[in-house]
């Protein structure tokens, strides 16, 4: 299985910040992952999808580039609502996996 | 709009089976391939199967396998969960999730249900 690793695992930040999470996939996966967005007791919501696209109805400071193995979600100006956890995820290979989250807390 | 809601969720004793299923509306169903993803208290997402739009391609997480089946009923609009030898490992909220373009296996989840608990305790 191709084992999906973010970083960092969680970290504080403020509002209108500029924040990056990193996600690297053990072997190459061309574009085939997406970025989620996870609030508590929630279901998960689908940011990015192929690696850099937004998905309908997502605001546009977020963004997500990479491909290969080394991916990146980022927030352009952090706002209220965009305290949650993220998840990336590859869809190249069966079975599907998700990197372990990161957590965004409020500064 | 689409709708996809999960139930047959609750307690249940290690060993035993469940059933859940996952109600679809509001998108051409049948041409859609579906998961099962999981959630165990306070951790991540972890997959647990797929089935492709017309039930000829199944998939199952390595945790899962042998155990849990995958399948749907396109006249109902529906997909299940079959789960036997149930552990407490599988203790956690389960989601059904549609991929985003209709026909294909290997593609991003676009829309979710709200989830189901499943609690595997004595």
């Amino acid at each position: 299985a191709i084992r999906m690793t973010q970083s960092p695992s969680s970290f504080s930040a403020s509002t209108g910040d500029r924040v990056t999470i990193t996600c690297r996939a053990s072997q190459g996966i061309n574009s085939y992952l997406a970025w989620y967005q996870q609030k508590p007791g929630k279901a998960p919501n689908l940011l990015i999808y192929a690696a850099s696209t937004l998905q309908s109805g997502v605001p546009s400071r977020f963004s997500g580039s990479g491909s290969g193995t080394d991916f990146t979600l980022t927030i352009s100006c952090l706002q209220s609502e965009d305290f949650a956890t993220y998840y990336c995820q590859q869809y190249y290979s069966y079975p599907v996996t998700f990197g372990q989250g990161t957590k965004v807390e409020i500064k | 709009q689409v709708q996809l809601v999960e139930s047959g969720g609750g307690v249940v004793q290690p060993g035993r089976s469940l059933r859940l299923s996952c109600a679809a509306s509001g998108f051409t169903f049948r041409t859609y391939a579906m998961h099962w993803v999981r959630q165990a208290p306070g951790k991540g997402l972890e997959w647990v199967a797929v089935i492709s739009y017309d039930g000829s391609n199944k998939y199952y997480a390595d945790s899962v396998k042998g155990r849990f089946t995958i399948s749907r009923d396109n006249s109902k609009n529906t997909i299940y969960l079959h789960m036997n030898s149930l552990r407490a490992e599988d203790t956690a909220v389960y989601y059904c999730a549609r991929v985003q373009e209709y026909q294909l296996l290997y593609d991003s989840f676009d829309y979710w249900g709200q989830g189901t608990l499943v609690t595997v305790s004595s």
